[in-house]
This record gives structure tokens, C-alpha cells and sequence, in this order.
């Protein structure tokens, strides 16, 4: 069964420093890696996804994410935090081999991420 | 260009009422999708339709739930009797086609209590 996992429900980074949100996932085929972020009570926004080529994935706001497919993992990084990115993040996948409907994407739960000043 | 709109974006009915959600997709966007987001959870899939047609419906409630999403007008989310449990953000998002490495993106979400 595909599924998403973020180990961490809390991410703490001081404002300047880098930061790491982690994402690891399970999937049957090749897997499309979508990171999305949402501030209070607003809907989600893409920042980025990996689908193939160049495991170093550019996105918006300065973020990147790492696809490693040995060890199933597309974490999101950004080499300098700002106090605005404090929301929440959610890693998502798609099964390119998924026999059912390819239309849905399967969530992680979230991290939620603070950037002190 | 607009995105995915929704509405409305708040909702509050009492336990037995019937609750409608509505979702415009972005222009070009034929294919739509509906979320459920449980307080401190992830987004959980309920829905994916096609203009006039439900494509996979497996993560919808089988009793008082459906979706719609006809050759006119907006996709619909039709909650009857709702009781407390259904009190969630309800999320909708669009895609162009139904390729997988297409991008879905977002509506702001009806937030739905229940009293």
C-alpha cells in the first residue's frame, strides 16, 4: 500500500539557520513526490515535486527537496530560514504503478515548522 | 488567472442538516478532487471526478456522502444528516489532466462545523 510518513510533528529552527523537513514514503512503482505548504486556515500551496531526472528538486520560496530513491526519502530543505516560512508542511506521493486511479495523492500528516527570530 | 475556488469558505450547520460544498476548478482544469482534513491530520481522499463523471470514489463514506461534478457549473459535495464527525476542513483541487505528474493545486477549503 502507498503511504507517506514525517517523522517529525515539530520542526524548530532559528530564523537564518537551514532547515530540514523530512519526508519518507512507500509506493509499489515509481513514485511522483509533491511538497505542499499550509498557513493557518488557507488552503494548500504547491511548492515543488519530483517526477524524474535531476534528484535535486528547485521550488518556490527558496526551498529544494532531495529525492533518494534508495532510501525512499524526498526531504525539504532551504539552506536559510526565514520567520515567514513558519507553517505547516505536507509531503504527498503518487504511485506512477499504482493499478487503481492514479488521480489522488496520499498525504503525511504534517510537520509543522517555527522559525524563531 | 483564478484558481480553484470554493464555498463557502465557512459553514456551520446543526446535526441532521444537510451540507453543500462548492468547488470551481481553475480555468483549463477538468479534473477535480476533494480532501477531508481531520483537526492535527493530513489530507485524506475522498473523491475524483471528471465533468459529468465520478472517476474513484473509495475514499468516500458510502452512507450521506456524494460528489458531483456536471457539464455546468461547479463540482458539488453533498454531506445529508451530517453529525459531528463530519466537522472538518473539506479541500478541493484541480488538475488540467489525469496524468500523475500532474500538479493538483488547492482551494482555500470550506471549514464545516457541526453543532
Amino acid at each position: 500500500a502507498q503511504s507517506v510518513a514525517q517523522p517529525e510533528d515539530q520542526v524548530n529552527v532559528a530564523e537564518g539557520n537551514p532547515l530540514t523537513v523530512k519526508c519518507t514514503y512507500s509506493v509499489s512503482g515509481n513514485p511522483y513526490l509533491f511538497w505542499y505548504v499550509q498557513y493557518p486556515n488557507r488552503g494548500l500551496q504547491f511548492l515543488l515535486k519530483y517526477i524524474t531526472g535531476d534528484n535535486l528538486v528547485k521550488g518556490s520560496y527558496g526551498f529544494e527537496a532531495e529525492f533518494n530513491k534508495s532510501q525512499t526519502s524526498f526531504h525539504l530543505k532551504k539552506p536559510s530560514a526565514l520567520v515567514s516560512d513558519s507553517a505547516l508542511y505536507f509531503c504527498a506521493v503518487r504511485d506512477e504503478g499504482y493499478g487503481g486511479s492514479q488521480g489522488n495523492l496520499i498525504f503525511g500528516k504534517g510537520t509543522k515548522l517555527s522559525v524563531k527570530p | 488567472n483564478a484558481g480553484v475556488m470554493q464555498n463557502p469558505r465557512h459553514l456551520v450547520r446543526r446535526r441532521g442538516q444537510e451540507a453543500r460544498l462548492r468547488c470551481s476548478p481553475m480555468k483549463g482544469h477538468s479534473h477535480v478532487y476533494w480532501y477531508r482534513q481531520l483537526p492535527e491530520e493530513g489530507l485524506k481522499f475522498m473523491v475524483y471526478l471528471q465533468k459529468e463523471n465520478i472517476i474513484d470514489e473509495s475514499g468516500m463514506p458510502k452512507e450521506r456522502f456524494s460528489a458531483e461534478f456536471p457539464k455546468e457549473g461547479p463540482s458539488i459535495l453533498r454531506i445529508q444528516q451530517v453529525v459531528r464527525g463530519d466537522s472538518a476542513a473539506y479541500f478541493c483541487a484541480s488538475s488540467p489532466t489525469s496524468a500523475g505528474t500532474d500538479t493538483q493545486y488547492f482551494g482555500p477549503g470550506t471549514r464545516l462545523t457541526v453543532l
